[in-house]
């Protein structure tokens, strides 16, 4: 069955403070890995997307790797800022079918003063 | 560049009301789709457009229907509303087939069903 499963459900951190949400997933085949931004009460916004080949892309303060084999994706973010508190889905897609966007359900980040 | 535009932002139907959901692009995209969000739960798709004058379902499209009304424009209307439909719902759109690349949703509509 195609999944993807993010960890942890919700974290907390403090401003200024670094902190790496992780993605796990068991679709195939694989196409690419995207990593999305949600504000409360907004759509998702594209953080970063990853093909096959690629195992590291930085946005900013964004870093987002890929490990194709072991179907593991992580986002890194640098020096949180009160304004990254927003739930951050994964969503792989895979080559082949009509619905070939799977999404993980997200960890909201709460980041403190 | 307003993006994708979805209206209303809030709405709150009695069970069996009908009521229809608006979205619109302003990118010139081929394909749109509709998803909805629940507590707990990834993105669902409910129906998607692969372009102009074609719509398909997705994974939870029972209790919907949905109208491609040009390029722009696709609606969703919910002919009886049942409690199991509040839900928040997502309007996307993509440039390229059946998204690839460059997904951009937009704002997004809470649904409550009483």
């Amino acid at each position: 069955k195609n999944q993807v499963e993010q960890s942890p459900q919700s974290l907390i951190i403090l401003e200024g403070k670094n902190c790496t949400l992780q993605c796990n997933y068991t679709v195939s085949p694989f196409s690419n890995l995207r990593w999305y931004k949600q504000d409360t009460g907004r759509g998702p916004v594209s953080l970063t997307i990853m093909t096959f080949s690629e195992n590291t892309k930085s946005n900013g303060r964004y870093t987002a790797t890929l490990d194709a084999d072991t179907k593991q994706s992580s986002l890194h973010i640098t020096a949180s800022q009160l304004s990254d508190s927003a739930s951050y889905i994964c969503v792989v897609r895979v080559q082949t079918g009509a619905n070939n966007l799977f999404f993980g359900t997200g960890t909201r980040l709460t980041v403190i003063p | 560049n307003a993006g994708v535009t979805q209206t209303p932002k809030f709405q709150v139907l009695k069970t069996g009301q009908s009521m229809t959901l608006q979205c619109a692009q302003d990118m010139n995209h081929n394909s749109m789709y509709w998803y909805r969000q629940d507590p707990g739960m990834g993105l669902r798709l409910i129906y998607y457009s692969a372009s102009e004058g074609t719509t398909d379902k997705g994974e939870v499209p029972n209790g919907y229907n949905v109208s491609r009304l040009n390029k722009r424009e696709f609606s969703l209307r919910l002919e009886s509303a049942a409690p199991s439909q509040t839900s928040v719902y997502f309007c996307a759109s993509s440039g390229t087939g059946q998204g690839a690349y460059g997904y951009t949703f937009g704002s997004g509509t809470r649904l409550t069903v009483v």
